[in-house]
């Protein structure tokens, strides 16, 4: 079965520091990859996309980047961190553009 | 614009109180429809996908449907356990277009 691993679960940074989150997915060969933002009450913010490794596609501007270096892992990315960086961050996988998609388990980030 | 409306926003029941959910959505070719229940600090899991006017899906307590225009969640004689975020979503341009979700609180 297919699983996918989200880390850390928590995460408190400076501004102006810099991130990585890491997401990974087992049990399936060139999925889509999906990185998301949810900010408190309010719902999805799909951040950027990936059909395949070294593709991306961004959805909207910001300081973040995602880079996917392996068929199953997916990264997301600042060079300095802004107090609006800080949020609920959901990674996720599907077969194909319009399948369900399925979640890890998130990352919580705040900035000081 | 594919748009995916949700409501009420949140929806507060005692134990066995059986209500529905709603999911309104305006997308140009419909391609499934997809329900997710979301727990607090964890990321959303899948319950359900229909494709087409008519159909219907059950799991446990939950039923949803879909018409041309919206889709119901249906939950029967809940459970405290069932408190949760249920979230609707539809595929439009290659991406998914989520609702902001309704919170359920089942009272005991």
């Amino acid at each position: 079965s297919q699983t996918i691993h989200q880390w850390p679960a928590t995460l408190v940074q400076p501004v102006g520091s810099p991130l990585s989150l890491e997401c990974t997915v087992e049990g399936t060969s060139n999925p889509n990859l999906y990185w998301y933002r949810q900010a408190a009450g309010r719902g999805l913010q799909l951040l950027f996309y990936s059909v395949g490794i070294g593709q991306i596609s961004s959805e909207v501007p910001q300081n973040l980047s995602a880079s996917r270096p392996q068929d199953r892992q997916f990264i997301l990315s600042s060079k300095k961190l802004l107090l609006s960086d800080s949020g609920f961050y959901l990674c996720a996988w599907s077969v194909g553009p319009y399948q369900p998609q399925h979640f890890g388990d998130g990352t919580r980030l705040s900035i000081l | 614009e594919d748009q995916v409306t949700q409501s009420p926003e949140a929806l507060r029941l005692q134990e066995g109180e059986s209500s529905s959910l709603n999911c309104s959505y305006t997308v140009s070719g419909l391609r499934g429809l997809f329900w997710y229940r979301q727990d607090p600090g964890k990321g959303p899991e899948f319950l359900f996908t229909l494709y087409s006017a008519g159909e219907e899906k059950e799991k446990e307590r939950l039923k949803a449907t879909l018409t041309k225009k919206e889709s119901f969640l249906h939950i029967t004689a809940p459970k405290p356990e069932d408190s949760a975020t249920y979230l609707c979503a539809v595929p439009a341009n290659e991406k998914l277009t989520f609702g902001t979700g309704t919170r359920l609180t089942i009272i005991p």
